[in-house]
């Protein structure tokens, strides 16, 4: 049981590029987020996804796009790398019974980003 | 969601009880109040979560007052390894969690 795997754990962009941040759990989890962090910030929210096929955006969705084709993978798309997108990035993961449910968020370890 | 208000930051000697405080005046009936931690960079790790009753397991304690307007998150012995962010946030699903600035908590020995 891996949890939650986050690959590249570091990435160096140049200004244009685009890349993609993947994301897995092995828990069966239907909710998946994705969250970056600045310096000295607090976490904010991406996209979401609430199960398989169905996306939603968070408070920063700008130059970023996710999708979720299984319950395992939730990749971070960056269309065109720009150096305000220099971050930490968490994926984040969680069992749902329903729309009452509540329980813990799982994160990974964080894909620590540089756009020059 | 409702929002959270919580101090930016607080000491607490090495061995004693550290209780943080947050106000959520807006919390409706169905949210949960949820404490999540973060030391250093490292991905923030769950505490405890509640909705009316207190709760306690092996990390925490989390009291949160009859009208649920506000709650405290207590570490009971606090130890060096307990320096860092901590987050109380206020929601419905477990997923779409809004993190806040949160509480530094700085442990000294």
């Amino acid at each position: 049981n891996a949890g939650v795997t986050q690959t590249p754990k570091f990435q160096v962009l140049k200004t244009g590029q685009s890349m993609t941040l993947q994301c897995a759990q092995d828990m069966n989890h239907e909710y998946m987020s994705w969250y970056r962090q600045d310096p000295g910030m607090g976490l904010r929210l991406i996209h979401y996804s609430v199960g398989a096929g169905i996306t939603d955006q968070g408070e920063v969705p700008n130059g970023y796009n996710v999708s979720r084709s299984t319950t395992e993978d939730f990749p971070l798309r960056l269309l065109s790398a720009a150096p305000s997108q220099t971050s930490v990035y968490f994926c984040a993961s969680s069992y749902s019974s329903g729309e009452l449910a509540a329980g813990e968020l799982f994160f990974g370890e964080g894909s620590r980003l540089t756009v020059l | 969601d409702a929002k959270t208000t919580q101090p930016p930051s607080m000491d607490c000697a090495e061995g004693r009880a550290a209780n943080l405080p947050c106000n959520h005046s807006t919390i409706s009936g169905n949210e949960y109040v949820y404490w999540y931690r973060q030391i250093h960079s490292q991905g923030p790790q769950y505490i405890i979560h509640g909705l009316k009753n207190n709760e306690t397991n092996e990390m925490a304690s989390l009291i949160i007052t009859e009208d649920r307007k506000s709650s405290t998150l207590i570490l009971p012995h606090a130890t060096l390894r307990d320096t860092a962010v901590y987050y109380c946030i206020v929601r419905l699903y477990p997923g779409k969690l809004i993190f806040g600035q949160g509480t530094t908590l700085q442990v000294k020995p």
